[in-house]
Order: structure tokens, then C-alpha cells, then sequence
């Protein structure tokens, strides 16, 4: 099987542009998850979609969203960007079930390296 | 909340030598818990994960760690370390309700010949 795909793997933008970032599952999963990764604030949750819904979310500003389509696709967006959201955008996925408890492995992708100027 | 602590930023092994990466984690409720491994400009690595049973989970590349709930820790530990093992190294914990991983600092294992 193919990993987890994330396009662009790097992305060079400017203070105030918005950027849109895309993952691939592994065939089959349903939850993707993404996270940041920066040498400061490490590896945070920023949110998670399964079945086109997010289901939980991390503590960032309403600047980042994102969505999932109905082949489990997911894209996230950032607004307005500032110099602190440069950073590693790693997305994640996993064959997640309905229910309330996630064991789960999640597997990440090699990431999306935002750089904003 | 859900916390985990990688107290060694830094860990240096001889090649051949047995290595151990500390964690410790605190939750409320039963956790999950993940070690994965991160190459330079690469993404997470899954290495193993411990759910429920034996405190001993083996996994990739020869890795294994040892869950021990009274000390609230699960340390990653392998038998004869490689080179190519250096790498930084993130432990990382969930509980029910969700897909959330909260995660270590990470540990960046360095060894050498």
C-alpha cells in the first residue's frame, strides 16, 4: 500500500498570504489527523476529520481550518499567515472505526515544509 | 490533560552497546502509548505501541519497549544499537475518545562507531 502523500512538500510564502495544504490516506483509512512541528512549540494537534467531520481540534487560532472530502481526502488551510506559522505540517491517517476510543496506529506523511518571509 | 516527558534531549551510545530512551507519561484513564522515530527532514516513523496485555511490546528494527504502570513510564530500549539508529526519537500518548496524540519533547539518540 501506499503511505500518506502530502503535497506541496515545500511552500514559501509571504506575511498575510493564505496557503492551502493537501494529504492523501493510506487506502482505506478514514481519520486524518494534522499536526505542527516547530523546534519551539514541537509536534501539536492542530485538528483531526473523520467521515468528512472534524472531531476534535487542538488549541490554534480560528486562522487554521481545514476540511475532508468523501474519499477521505483532507486539505487544511492557513489565513493570514504570520512569521510564527512556519513550520513542518505533518498529516497523518488511520483505519478508525466509529466508536468513541482510537487504538489505532496513526501513520504520517514525510510532511509539508511551510516557510513564511 | 495528557502529558508526556522525555527527560534526555540528548542520548550518545557506542555502536553494539544496549540503548534506552525514557518516558514518562501522566493521564487519567488507561493510555496509549507510541514511539515513533523521525529521520531528518522526513516525517514520523511508527516504531510500536503499547494498548493493553504484555509490558513488553516489541517492535520495528529490532526496538522494544517496556510499559510499567506504577512508574508511569514506557521506555524505549534496544538490545545493540546501529549507527543507523540515530535519529530523534518522539514518545507519544492517547486516551479514549479520539485520535489526539500528545507528544514528547523527542529525544535525539546519537551512536557512534
Amino acid at each position: 500500500k501506499a503511505g500518506v502523500t502530502q503535497t506541496p512538500r515545500y511552500l514559501i510564502k509571504t506575511r498575510g498570504q493564505q496557503v492551502t495544504l493537501s494529504c492523501s490516506p493510506i487506502s482505506g483509512h478514514r481519520s486524518v489527523s494534522w499536526y505542527q512541528q516547530t523546534p519551539g512549540q514541537g509536534l501539536q494537534f492542530l485538528f483531526e476529520y473523520f467521515s468528512e467531520t472534524q472531531r476534535n481540534k487542538g488549541n490554534f487560532p480560528g486562522r487554521f481550518s481545514g476540511r475532508q472530502f468523501s474519499n477521505s481526502r483532507s486539505e487544511m488551510n492557513v489565513s493570514t499567515l504570520e512569521l510564527g506559522d512556519s513550520a513542518l505540517y505533518l498529516c497523518a491517517s488511520s483505519y478508525r472505526t466509529s466508536g468513541s476510543n482510537s487504538q489505532e496506529t496513526q501513520y504520517f506523511g514525510p510532511g509539508t515544509r511551510l516557510l513564511v518571509l | 490533560a495528557q502529558s508526556v516527558a522525555q527527560p534526555e534531549d540528548q542520548v550518545n551510545v557506542a555502536e553494539g552497546n544496549p540503548l534506552t530512551v525514557k518516558c514518562t507519561y501522566s493521564v487519567s484513564g488507561n493510555p496509549y502509548l507510541f514511539w515513533y522515530v523521525q529521520y531528518p527532514n522526513r516525517g514520523l516513523q511508527f516504531l510500536l505501541k503499547y494498548i493493553t496485555g504484555d509490558n513488553l511490546v516489541k517492535g520495528s528494527y529490532g526496538f522494544e519497549a517496556e510499559f510499567n504502570k506504577s512508574q508511569t513510564s514506557f521506555h524505549l530500549k534496544k538490545p545493540s544499537a546501529l549507527v543507523s539508529d540515530s535519529a530523534l526519537y518522539f514518545c507519544a500518548v492517547k486516551t479514549g475518545g479520539g485520535n489526539k496524540l500528545t507528544f514528547g519533547t523527542g529525544t535525539q539518540l546519537k551512536v557512534e562507531l
